[in-house]
This record gives C-alpha cells, structure tokens and sequence, in this order.
C-alpha cells in the first residue's frame, strides 16, 4: 500500500491564482481530512469528509473547497489565493471501527507571494 | 470547542534520560492519539489511546478520561526522537475523523 499519497510537495502561487492539491489514499479509508500547519503551531483542520458525497467545515474553511466523489480521493481547491494562505498543507485519511487511527500524507509545501 | 493544551511547549534533553509529556483537554473524548512529527516534517501515529495505557518500546501513553488529561512517556530518549509531539482529540459524539490538534511539545534530544 502506497498509504496517502499527496501532491505536488511544493507549490508557488502569486495571489489570486487557483489551484488543487491532490490527495489519494488506497487503503479504502472512509474518513478523509485536509489540515493546514502554520509555523510554531498544531495542525488545524479545514474539511473533512465521513464517506464519499459527504463533506463538511473544520476550524478554517474559508477560501478552500473540497469534493468526494470517490472513497480514495479528496481534492482541496484554493479558489483565488491569498498570502494567508502560505502554509503546509496534511491530507490524512482513518477508518474507524474498533478504533480510529488516522494516517497522514507526507504534506505539501504552498507559498503565495 | 474542545481544547487541547500540551506541556511542556519546549523540552531539551540529554540522550538517555527520560520524560513526560502531558496533554490536557477540556471535554470528553472519544478518540486521542499521539504523533511525532519528525524533523522532516512527516507525522507519525504513535498511540490511538481515548482512555487505558499502551506501551510501544521505549515509549508508553496513558490516557485517564475521566480527569481529561492523557501522558507520553519516553525512556532512554535517543537522538531520533527529537522532533514535535502532539495530542490530538475528536470531541464529537461519535469518531468522525476529524481532530482537534494541541500546540504540541517540541523535543531535542542531544548526544
């Protein structure tokens, strides 16, 4: 299993710009999440969805759109970038039956100038 | 929302000691884990552990729900367990896969 795969792992946008980060899992996880990481701090999350059709805000929505049209994967769009939105970037996935460990992509790295 | 409180937020240590970290949280919980975010910036799962004790090595979590509180222990501590540690919690009533992140510890290990 490749687990969460995301990509690209670096980005440079200029402000206004849009663009997708892509996330896939292959572990036929229902539950997917985007989190973003800002310098000296936690993750915070933006969307998460509980099951292809299905998503819903986090802490941080606004700018970001999301989509399931698949169990594997779940894109975050960034509609008209802003410098703000500089930061890393987590796409993680879980499955939660007995117990709920979630599992995270290596990140993708996004500056906007 | 639930919070989630981590201390201590800096801790250096010299290669061999051991320590504790503690997570606080203000609600109930149903679901807690730890990670280690290494210095390459890759998160890794270290314990999915909403109430009891696990242990994994040299590394040992103990969660006591009903105080809100959850402990990391590292034994031995090795420079490769420098990195950031964090808590995590979903509050919902049922697990929903979405976490609520504390602000982490941020551990150095020195040789």
């Amino acid at each position: 299993n490749a687990g969460v795969t995301q990509t690209p792992k670096f980005q440079v946008l200029k402000t206004g710009q849009s663009m997708t980060l892509q996330c896939a899992q292959d572990m036929n996880h229902e539950y997917m999440s985007w989190y973003r990481q800002d310098p000296g701090m936690g993750l915070r999350l933006i969307h998460y969805s509980v099951g292809a059709g299905i998503t819903d805000q986090g802490e941080v929505p606004n700018g970001y759109n999301v989509s399931r049209s698949t169990t594997e994967d779940f894109p975050l769009r960034l509609l008209s970038a802003a410098p703000s939105q500089t930061s890393v970037y987590f796409c993680a996935s879980s499955y939660c039956w007995d117990k709920c460990e979630q599992y995270f992509g290596p990140g993708t790295r996004l500056t906007v100038t | 929302g639930i919070q989630v409180e981590q201390s201590p937020p800096d801790l250096i240590l010299q290669e061999g000691a051991n320590s504790t970290l503690r997570c606080n949280f203000s609600d109930s919980v149903n679901n807690l884990q730890w990670f280690h975010q290494n210095p390459w910036g890759q998160l890794i799962n270290l314990f999915y552990i909403p109430s009891g004790t696990k242990q994994n090595g040299r590394l040992s979590a103990t969660t006591v729900a009903t105080e809100r509180y959850s402990l990391l222990y590292i034994s031995s501590s090795q420079t490769t367990d420098s990195g950031v540690y964090f808590c995590a919690v979903d509050g919902g009533s049922s697990n929903t896969g979405k976490l609520i992140f504390g602000q982490g510890t941020t551990l150095q290990v020195k040789p």
